[in-house]
């Protein structure tokens, strides 16, 4: 079985536009965490937001949300007033076991390619 | 943050041909991962590096095909060895937080190498 799903190959949103990223996961750990990262065209994976499992709130990070629903094991991205740079890829990856705080291996979903229209 | 750098950022081998790729980290890190991103997937880990002793590698990956070095805390090769086309794919290196930054929950990824096998 798939550790991480993301289910939409590609999205098109217009300029301005909120845009959620879906995400779902599978894992039998009580400890874990959840990244996204983004990666444009020139291949460089940039990390965006991180959510823990024990995490009360819900992560932000500037334009950036995480909508984490633990019962549902989904942890979509939220990106409001998408820009035309937003264009990228987006991968979901999950961190299992308990945090040794960015020193552990990260399993990656197959990612969902974004088009900002302008 | 963490500043990392690969060499090459790209090459064009010959199958049958070796290549070594290096990556470097501007701070010192405890843990540094490599990863395969072959062309419109998402990325797989090859082996996370131990600095003073032996890599540990994924399964489906191996020593002989790839073998890796760690001879300190900022700095780290892997080698693709006797290269065949199906090891066309982007390689990318990945840190966890530095010394300066323990416990941050993130983990950096460098440019990547794309390496195209002929």
């Amino acid at each position: 079985a798939q550790k991480i799903t993301q289910t939409q190959p590609g999205m098109f949103v217009q300029e301005k536009e909120a845009v959620t990223l879906d995400c779902t996961y599978d894992t039998s750990d009580q400890s874990y965490g959840l990244f996204w990262y983004k990666q444009p065209s020139s291949g460089e994976m940039i990390f965006l937001i991180y959510q823990g499992s024990y995490d009360e709130q819900n992560a932000t990070e500037g334009r950036y949300s995480l909508n984490f629903q633990k019962a549902r094991k989904s942890a979509n991205l939220v990106i409001s007033a998408s820009q035309l740079g937003d264009s990228a890829m987006y991968f979901c990856a999950m961190r299992e076991g308990v945090t040794n705080f960015g020193n552990e291996k990260l399993t990656f979903g197959t990612g969902t390619r974004l088009t900002i229209i302008p | 943050s963490a500043v990392i750098s690969q060499k090459p950022s790209r090459d064009i081998c010959q199958r049958g041909t070796s290549l070594t790729i290096q990556c470097q980290v501007d701070s010192q890190v405890t843990m540094m991962f490599w990863y395969r991103q072959q062309p419109g997937q998402s990325l797989t880990l090859i082996a996370t590096a131990n600095q003073g002793s032996e890599a540990t590698y994924e399964s489906g990956f191996v020593i002989d095909k790839f073998p890796i070095s760690r001879p300190n805390l900022t700095f780290s090769t892997l080698t693709v060895s006797n290269m065949s086309p199906e090891d066309s794919s982007i390689y990318l290196c990945s840190v966890g937080p530095t010394r300066t930054d323990q416990n941050q929950e993130t983990q950096y990824f460098g440019p990547g190498t794309r390496l195209l096998v002929l």
